[in-house]
């Protein structure tokens, strides 16, 4: 099963660019990549999607190299409202047999004023 | 944008007592989760459910647990006996994909169970 790996936590400050990096060196060929954020108190909420190179939607960006071992979420100019925790995942047979997902510690985005 | 909703958003209980957990899925989503999420760790799968039955449970998913759909909108956490354990905010999921490497989840907001 692919496992993932990413930071703990980060700090940033108002209107800065932040990218979380994510590797999956076990990937699978048919493992999509997904990131998922999640505010205190309420469910994870999908952010993007991708399977390789750049993917971008009106909320993030995700880049993923050619080898596709692991992946960057970008995030323009966060703001406050940006603090959550943001958990990567490989999406294929993560977890029994019918793949479901399982959420890793995340990485615990603070933004600072 | 649709949405899955979670009632009651908090639920107090005594240790020993029954409780149930309410979810209205997506509408057009044919596949189901619970998850839950003990106070500072991290969000784990209970149980998924497709087509009226379980399709895949975790080894939380104990004999005091229970899924139902009791009718065309309504999904249902039952928990039999609670323990003080069982506290945790528990999330209600859905999907219109049952696997596969695009499968997209939607949570609730969730039910804070507090089991004092």
């Amino acid at each position: 099963l692919a496992k993932t790996t990413q930071p703990i936590s980060m700090d940033s400050y108002e209107g800065q660019e932040v990218n979380i990096t994510c590797s999956h060196n076990n990937i699978a060929t048919n493992d999509y990549i997904t990131w998922y954020q999640q505010f205190p108190s309420q469910g994870p909420r999908f952010i993007i999607q991708g399977y390789k190179t750049k993917v971008t939607n009106e909320v993030a960006s995700l880049f993923i190299p050619a080898d596709r071992k692991s992946s960057t979420l970008s995030l323009p100019r966060v703001s406050l409202s940006d603090t959550a925790v943001y958990y990567c995942l490989v999406t294929l047979n993560y977890g029994g047999s019918q793949g479901n997902l399982i959420f890793g510690k995340g990485t615990k985005l603070s933004v600072k004023p | 944008e649709p949405e899955v909703t979670q009632t009651p958003s908090h639920q107090v209980t005594q240790m020993g007592q029954e409780v149930i957990l309410r979810c209205v899925p997506i509408s057009n989503h044919l596949y189901f989760y619970w998850y839950r999420q003990i106070l500072g760790q991290k969000v784990e799968f209970l149980v998924s459910f497709y087509n009226n039955e379980i399709s895949e449970k975790s080894e939380i998913f104990d004999d005091q647990f229970s899924v139902e759909r009791p009718d065309g909108s309504n999904f249902t956490l039952k928990i039999r006996s609670t323990k003080l354990e069982d506290s945790a905010m528990y999330f209600c999921a859905s999907s219109e994909r049952r696997q596969g490497p695009r499968r997209k989840l939607f949570f609730g907001s969730g039910t804070q169970l507090s089991v004092l």
